[in-house]
């Protein structure tokens, strides 16, 4: 079975530019969660969706990003403009809701570096 | 609201030694809880996870993890470790009815020959 898939695996871009990450979540999965990778402060939980719609985007730091869902089997994560700041690790990951455990599968991230 | 506690944020072992790492959570409702692995430049892999069925939880790679309720504790452990093992690795919790997953910050594990 395909797991989450994320592109770019790397992103290096000028301050100021726009950025979209991408993510298609594991078939069959109604849940799908953005989450950041820093050092300082280790796993953040950006925003999640359920069926599609976004359910809690109060992890998203700040109006230049946005997350946006048009089907079951895609997201975008949009930084506009990007700041040195952003420069992270960001991984999607996707759940089933059957079962009720909350065991989440992880794409293998989108580095991204801002200069 | 959810915490989780990683206690250690490095832990350095030699090969064939136990390997422990502690995690402490904060839960007004039972808890299920996770541990995940993280290798360099990957995403993360889950180890294992308890959902109230047994206490001890056995994961893969040889891994293990005991839910302690009085101890709010959920510390991982194995019994010797191996080169591979050197990781990063992550305890989480998910409360309830809550679809959120809130991750500790993560502890080193190197793994000394």
């Amino acid at each position: 079975d395909a797991g989450v898939i994320q592109s770019p695996r790397h992103e290096v871009t000028e301050m100021g530019q726009e950025v979209t990450l991408r993510c298609k979540p594991i078939s069959g999965h109604d849940y799908l969660f953005w989450y950041r990778q820093t050092m300082m402060r280790g796993l953040e939980l950006l925003i999640y969706f359920n069926n599609n719609v976004p359910i809690d985007d109060s992890g998203m730091p700040e109006d230049r990003f946005s997350a946006k869902m048009p089907n079951a089997s895609f997201s975008t994560l949009k930084i506009q403009p990007s700041e040195p700041r952003d420069s992270a690790v960001y991984f999607c990951a996707s759940r089933s809701s059957r079962g009720n455990t909350g065991e989440l599968f992880f794409g293998e991230g989108s580095r991204l570096t801002v200069l | 609201a959810q915490s989780v506690t990683q206690l250690g944020s490095h832990v350095s072992v030699s090969e064939g030694a136990l390997v422990l790492l502690r995690c402490n959570y904060s839960s007004s409702v039972p808890p299920y809880l996770f541990w995940y692995v993280q290798y360099p430049n990957q995403g993360l892999q889950l180890l294992l996870k308890y959902t109230s069925a047994a206490t001890l939880v056995k994961g893969i790679n040889g891994f293990e993890a005991e839910f302690k309720k009085s101890e709010t504790s959920f510390h991982l452990t194995k019994p010797s470790a191996h080169m591979s093992d050197a990781a990063e690795y992550f305890c989480a919790a998910r409360g309830g009815s809550n679809y959120k997953l809130t991750f500790g910050k993560g502890t080193l594990l190197t793994v000394n020959p």
